[in-house]
């Protein structure tokens, strides 16, 4: 079965960076993308990027384009997304999820919390 | 980037009874709409997509219309699993955006 199997929870300070590495299996890991997506305490769904598992692309939202990195190791079929100068408006739960070729988010990781906090 | 709006932002509803949930587009989105429910503590799970399409193991009683601007969910009968938020999201155009969401609850 297909499943996406996240790093766990991360505490940083204002001004550090953090990596989330997101697993796969259960399926043909250059089939398919991986999204990431973002909700903060109590809100919605926010899309952060997509990064192909096949070749080298890449698509990030306007607002962390500038911080963001989003990369995938087929060799051990993990994707990975690097978020940089963290402020507390980054606190979140970020999921990673499986994204097919019409970009559809198709099964989800169990998220991950991110807190930053001096 | 298109603008997802979802209403009502709480809908309360008795069990085994139908809910309706709705879905406005900024702009045409096609068919590449889905809706997603989560539960608190979860992640988001996909149940309709296309925007009509189960995902699956979504049981019947989900279904999902739809196109171009304007996309409903209904849940026929409601079951006490059901309660959750619903959140519709258009993969059309990048940036992909998602709506609000729905938090039905029991009334």
């Amino acid at each position: 079965q297909v499943q996406l199997v996240q790093s766990g929870s991360e505490v940083k300070k204002p001004g550090a960076s953090v990596k989330v590495s997101c697993k796969a299996s259960g399926y043909t890991f250059t089939s398919f993308g991986v999204s990431w997506v973002r909700q903060a305490p109590g809100q919605g769904l926010e899309w952060m990027g997509w990064v192909s598992a096949y070749n080298t692309s890449r698509n990030y939202a306007q607002k962390v384009q500038d911080r963001v990195t989003m990369t995938s190791d087929t060799s051990t079929r993990t994707a990975y997304m690097e978020l940089r100068n963290l402020t507390s408006d980054d606190t979140a739960v970020y999921y990673c999820a499986r994204t097919t070729v019409t970009t559809l988010f198709d099964f989800w990781g169990q998220g991950t919390l991110v807190s930053v906090s001096s | 980037e298109i603008v997802m709006t979802q209403s009502p932002a709480t809908l309360s509803v008795s069990p085994g009874e139908r809910a309706t949930l709705s879905c406005r587009a900024s702009q045409s989105v096609s068919n590449n709409f889905a809706w997603y429910q989560q539960k608190p503590g979860q992640a988001p799970r996909l149940l309709i997509y296309g925007p009509s399409t189960r995902a699956t193991g979504v049981p019947v009683r989900f279904s999902g219309s739809g196109s171009g601007t304007e996309f409903t969910l209904t849940i026929s009968s409601l079951q006490s699993e059901d309660f959750a938020v619903y959140f519709c999201q258009q993969y059309n155009n990048w940036p992909m955006t998602f709506g609000q969401g729905t938090r039905l609850e029991i009334k």
